[in-house]
């Protein structure tokens, strides 16, 4: 195991109810992502963590929001699913001893209807 | 601002013959440049990093500062490395360093 698992693996849902994506990572690491996988597109930077309560937006972090309350656990919510937002979301979580050294979980597949 | 581009969506190579994805990138810094690969319905996996300089199933990478590039090549590709290909650059940016990626290349090896 990787030392990091995200929840649900697959999710349907409506347009405009919120959906919550939960990473959970075992190794006590403090840098933590979410991106979004998209064809043509890669995977692009939606919001990280830096510690509990430390977060910040990435590049297209509009229509998410994410908390951090603690080491373990960085949660992604959509506050109004859109259609847009259909997508791979992946958690990533950065060692600190190897600095570019990223661990991904197996991803989350939304579906917004 | 950075970016990472890669050019090809689609290569499609025979069993044992040579395999060339390329990656270019522009940013203003000293560049920290990645593969990852992603096999079908897999987590991405970390192939290569440029510091290192090493090689890893058969594939290798070489940063070009004078053509901003960092291809990754192997010279014969085996039916196993069908995945998903994406470069990467680590950059800093406030709190935290990130990954900026290409949008991927899907290499399809042949029988």
């Amino acid at each position: 195991d990787a030392g990091i698992t995200q929840s649900p693996r697959h999710k349907v849902t409506e347009t405009g109810t919120p959906v919550t994506l939960r990473c959970h990572q075992t190794e006590n690491h403090r840098y933590m992502y979410w991106y979004r996988q998209d064809p043509g597109h890669g995977l692009r930077l939606i919001h990280y963590s830096y510690g509990v309560k430390d977060t910040d937006k990435g590049e297209v972090s509009d229509g998410y929001s994410v908390s951090r309350s603690k080491t373990e656990d960085f949660l992604l919510t959509l506050e109004s699913a859109t259609s847009s937002q259909t997508s791979v979301y992946f958690c990533a979580i950065r060692h600190p001893w190897d600095n570019y050294g990223y661990t991904f979980g197996s991803g989350t597949r939304l579906t917004v209807v | 601002a950075q970016r990472v581009t890669q050019p090809e969506k689609l290569l499609s190579v025979f069993k044992g013959a040579p395999v060339e994805l390329k990656c270019n990138y522009s940013y203003s810094g000293s560049p920290e440049l990645f593969w990852y690969v992603q096999y079908s319905r897999q987590r991405l996996q970390l192939l290569l990093r440029h510091i290192s300089r090493e090689s890893i199933k058969g594939f290798t990478a070489d940063l070009n500062k004078g053509e901003t590039s960092f291809h990754l090549k192997k010279p014969f590709a085996q039916e196993e490395d069908s995945a998903m290909y994406y470069c990467a650059l680590s950059r800093s940016s406030g709190s935290a360093r990130q990954l900026t990626f290409g949008s991927g290349t899907q290499l399809t090896v042949l029988p």
